[in-house]
C-alpha cells in the first residue's frame, strides 16, 4: 500500500532562518498532497496543499514544492517565527484516504 | 461555526471496558474519517464513511466498529478496550463528490483515550 516517509523526525531553527521539510511518497498514482500543522492539545490543521498538476504553491512564507518524476514533495518555510513552532505532517492521496508521514516537531528559537 | 466536534475530550478506561467516541460535523459535508495518533507514527485511518450509509475499513480497524448515524454524526467504538488502543483519536470530515474532489480534511481536536 502508499508510504509516506517524512523527513527529519525534529528540526530547530533560529527565529528568521528558514526551515525545510521533505517527504517521499510510493503510490504514482498519489495526486492530492496537504500539510497539516498540529499544536499542543488539538487536531491537525491543514496550512498549504498541492494537487499533482502543480510544482508550486505559495502562501506568504509557506510554500510547497511537488516533484512527481522523484515522488516527493517539500515544505518550505521562510522567515521562521517562535509561533511556528509545532509538530508537521504531510500525507499523501489519489482516493481522499490521507496517508500520513511520520511527522516533524519544529522548534524555532528566539 | 464548531466545524468538527468529538466528545469527550479525555477518558480513561480499564481493559474490556466498552465505550464510544462521537464526532459530529456542521459544515454539511459528506465523508468522515476516525484516526488513531500514536508516537512517532503520524495518524492512521481506522474507518471511513464517504458518504451517509457507508463505511469502511481503514488501515487499522481491528478492535472497532463505526456508526453513520447521519450525515453529521459519525461514531467509533470499542467494545472491549485494550491497553494497546490507549492512543489520541481524532475524526476529520470533508466535502466530496461532483467537483469536490481532493478536498481537504477538517479535524476535530481529538480524544485522548487512556486503557489501563
Amino acid at each position: 500500500g502508499e508510504n509516506v516517509e517524512q523527513h527529519p523526525s525534529t528540526l530547530s531553527v533560529q527565529e528568521g532562518d528558514s526551515a525545510v521539510i521533505k517527504c517521499t511518497y510510493s503510490d504514482s498514482a498519489s495526486n492530492y498532497f496537504p500539510w497539516y500543522k498540529q499544536e499542543l492539545g488539538k487536531g491537525p490543521q491543514l496550512i498549504i496543499d498541492i494537487r499533482s498538476n502543480v510544482g508550486e504553491k505559495k502562501d506568504q512564507r509557506i510554500a510547497v514544492t511537488l516533484n512527481k518524476t522523484a515522488k516527493h514533495f517539500s515544505l518550505h518555510i521562510t522567515e521562521t517565527q517562535p509561533e511556528d513552532s509545532a509538530v508537521y505532517f504531510c500525507a499523501a492521496s489519489r482516493t481522499g484516504k490521507l496517508i500520513f508521514g511520520q511527522g516533524t516537531t519544529l522548534q524555532v528559537k528566539p | 461555526n464548531a466545524g468538527v466536534t468529538q466528545t469527550p475530550k479525555f477518558q480513561v478506561l480499564k481493559t474490556g471496558q466498552s465505550m464510544t467516541l462521537q464526532c459530529a460535523q456542521d459544515m454539511n459535508h459528506n465523508s468522515m474519517y476516525w484516526y488513531r495518533q500514536d508516537p512517532g507514527m503520524g495518524l492512521r485511518l481506522i474507518y471511513y464513511s464517504a458518504s451517509e450509509g457507508t463505511t469502511d475499513k481503514g488501515e487499522v480497524p481491528n478492535g472497532y466498529n463505526v456508526s453513520r448515524l447521519n450525515k453529521r454524526e459519525f461514531s467509533l467504538r470499542l467494545e472491549s478496550a485494550a491497553p494497546s488502543q490507549t492512543s489520541v483519536y481524532f475524526c476529520a470530515s470533508r466535502k466530496t463528490g461532483g467537483i469536490y474532489s481532493n478536498q481537504p480534511q477538517h479535524f476535530g481536536d481529538g480524544t485522548r483515550l487512556s486503557i489501563l
